[in-house]
């Protein structure tokens, strides 16, 4: 059983485009987190969304928590081909506890 | 500041030997969590330190695995014996007590195939 669904799995799209990728759940999470990973690396921490309805931006990148707490979405705007990696959500029930994670979504941007 | 650093990065064994993997969490964190990748698979949780304390040990998948914290510090996560399932990334991670605590950071991992 998926705990976190996360979608699409591959992505590939030219450069300029728009992208979303979505993370959906049944349970709520007391946060949610967003990583990147690269190659032969581990996942690096690119922001952390605690309340419900909560939107936080990092340059193209803006992130979404649902207002119940149980989605998110990472939204890039006009995409580069230094955004290519694979983007992970991941959300905990109890702050400082188990992270869940989603399978993933590998990004590849074409210039 | 030094990240979360872990050792060996990778580790190739034969099924039934024994291997130590060792992280060196973010200095002042108290929290410590060990998670597991393997090939086709989602990042799952495998335990989780408070210092020197198991708070979670959940998702250790059985008595082959043995972690440990002494000093509440590096940590040390023994695979005995190790079987062909056990391959994939072993990732560490960290965070600090109190607020924030939520956010943690990862370290390379360890790639670990067993043959």
């Amino acid at each position: 059983t998926q705990l976190l669904e996360q979608s699409p799995q591959f992505l590939s799209i030219q450069e300029g485009e728009n992208l979303t990728v979505y993370c959906n759940s049944s349970s709520v999470f007391s946060s949610l987190q967003w990583y990147r990973q690269e190659p032969g690396e581990g996942p690096v921490l690119l922001v952390t969304v605690v309340t419900g309805g909560e939107v936080k931006k990092l340059k193209r990148l803006t992130f979404q928590f649902g207002d119940a707490r149980k989605d998110s979405s990472l939204h890039i705007t006009a995409a580069q081909p230094g955004d290519t990696g694979l983007y992970l959500c991941a959300g905990n029930w109890n702050q400082g506890g188990k992270l869940i994670f989603g399978q993933g979504t590998e990004l590849s941007v074409k210039p | 500041e030094a990240g979360v650093t872990q050792f060996p990065s990778h580790s190739v064994i034969e099924k039934g030997q024994t291997v130590t993997l060792r992280c060196d969490p973010i200095s002042g964190h108290d929290n410590l969590y060990w998670y597991r990748r393997v090939m086709g698979k989602e990042i799952k949780f495998l335990l989780h330190f408070v210092k020197e304390s198991k708070q979670d040990e959940s998702g250790m998948p059985n008595n082959r695995f043995l972690a440990e914290r002494t000093g509440g510090t590096y940590s040390t996560l023994k695979v005995q014996p190790a079987e062909l399932e056990d391959s994939g990334v072993y990732f560490c991670a960290s965070s600090q007590l109190g607020p924030r605590r939520e956010e943690q950071y990862f370290g390379p991992g360890t790639r670990l195939t067993v043959t």
